[in-house]
């Protein structure tokens, strides 16, 4: 079974300093989300990536947030400068095309902001 | 932005009952997902659904979507402990975008 990975599984933080979470997607997949949960919450959608850019991005994906694919296999999202309010669980997920059935999700980075 | 809605936010049942999540959607999608997720844990694929009236059954979970009425419901059968769990809906907007619903939180009592 192909499987997203992701690191780290769980980062604390201090308030204001920068954040990065790592992601795998799966080798032959073409498109790439982060999604964020707060705890006991929804899971909300906040950026979506395909063909070396972003597709599409939420009002939560403000100018503090950003992504990049470096080096064709990892799927990074940066938090400049985190705030408590970004404590919560970050999802990468990888689809393989525009007609592939199945969203694949990593197992997750909690991210702690204190 | 597509709107998922999801109800009861909360559902405490019986073992051996049965009952109904309804998930409604705001606009036109061509699939839908049942997720299910355990505390602290990320997001177990369930169900795909892809045309109007299908119909997909794993164990004593049945999912359906009915495209007209923007709605698809997951039914439990015969509750066990072991279906305790959130469960969320998620829909596929234009552009490969997918939106989750507000989530099922589930708890069977023995």
């Amino acid at each position: 079974e192909p499987e997203v990975t992701q690191t780290p599984s769980h980062q604390v933080t201090q308030m204001g300093q920068e954040v990065i979470l790592r992601c795998v997607p799966i080798s032959n997949h073409l498109y790439f989300y982060w999604y964020r949960q707060i705890l006991g919450q929804k899971v909300e959608f906040l950026v979506s990536f395909y063909n070396n850019e972003i597709s599409e991005k939420s009002e939560i994906f403000d100018d503090q947030f950003s992504v990049e694919r470096p080096d064709g296999s990892n799927f990074t999202l940066k938090i400049r400068s985190t705030k408590l309010e970004d404590s919560a669980m970050y999802f990468c997920a990888s689809v393989s095309g525009f007609s592939g059935n199945t969203i694949y999700f990593g197992e997750g980075s909690w991210l702690t902001v204190v | 932005e597509l709107k998922v809605e999801q109800n009861p936010l909360f559902l405490s049942m019986q073992e051996g009952k049965n009952y109904t999540i309804y998930c409604n959607y705001s606009t036109t999608s061509d699939r839908l997902y049942w997720y299910r997720q355990d505390p602290g844990k990320s997001l177990e694929s369930l169900f795909v659904l892809l045309s109007n009236g299908a119909v997909k059954q794993e164990g004593r979970l049945m999912a359906s979507l009915d495209t007209k009425a923007r709605l698809s419901t997951l039914h439990i059968t015969a509750a066990v402990h072991d279906l305790s769990a959130t469960y969320f809906c998620a829909v596929r907007a234009s552009g490969n975008q997918f939106y989750f619903g507000t989530g099922t939180s589930l708890t069977v009592i023995p």
